[in-house]
């Protein structure tokens, strides 16, 4: 198993500001995943983060929006960058196995 | 285009009864899947997953059920208890992919004392 830590557990921020979401592993994991929750939505994988290489995103979410940092094969961080009120969801980080996935607490955004 | 499809955004049931949780997909890629629960304000944890090679999966009170040709999975709680009230979250992965996961958009389970 993997226990994820992620901060800040919530965060109500201006609109066009930024937020870096952390994510700490408490073991060394070649792949972990960035969700998004929207009110009312199902999890939708926002992009795939490797330590060595660029982050891989899925369709709809695109870099300079959300950039991601994997400097080391414990750690990354999320940035929800020039934000709206269409931002506002939990962000989730994730880690998976071949067998299940294991989640970080979640961030919940408030964009006013 | 929703690949993996939970009809009933919620569910409620008497303490004691069972609690028929349904999930549907549409990619036959996926092999594997996995059910999650989340309280509020907490990220999702792990219940019981599922193999495509098998079409039952049993752990104490939880039981997942695969019918591969319907692309049908259900989640069978008995007895259902209060602390089992959450939303419930379906998901599915392909080797393909590298073990994304993609999410049902949940449903709530209620169980009432």
């Amino acid at each position: 198993s993997a226990v994820i830590s992620q901060k800040p557990s919530r965060d109500i921020c201006q609109r066009g500001t930024s937020l870096t979401i952390q994510c700490q592993v408490d073991s060394q994991v070649t792949m972990m995943f960035w969700y998004r929750q929207q009110p009312g939505q199902s999890l939708t994988l926002i992009a795939t983060a490797n330590q060595g290489s660029e982050a891989t995103y899925e369709s709809g979410f695109v870099i300079d929006k959300f950039p991601i940092s994997r400097p080391n094969l414990t750690f990354s961080t999320l940035t929800v960058s020039n934000m709206s009120p269409e931002d506002s969801s939990i962000y989730l980080c994730s880690v998976s196995t071949a067998t299940e996935a294991f989640f970080g607490q979640g961030t919940r955004l408030t964009v006013v | 285009d929703q690949q993996v499809k939970q009809n009933s955004p919620s569910l409620s049931v008497q303490e004691g009864r069972i609690s028929i949780l349904n999930c549907d997909y549409t990619n036959s890629m996926f092999d594997y899947f996995l059910w999650y629960k989340k309280y509020p304000a907490e990220g999702p944890t792990f219940l019981i997953s599922i193999s495509s090679i098998k079409d039952k999966n049993e752990d104490g009170r939880f039981t997942v059920f695969l019918n591969k040709s319907a692309k049908h999975l259900s989640l069978h709680i008995v007895p259902s208890q209060p602390g089992d009230s959450a939303v419930y979250f379906c998901a599915a992965s392909d080797r393909g992919s590298n073990y994304k996961l993609t999410f049902g958009k949940g449903t709530l389970l209620t169980v009432n004392p």
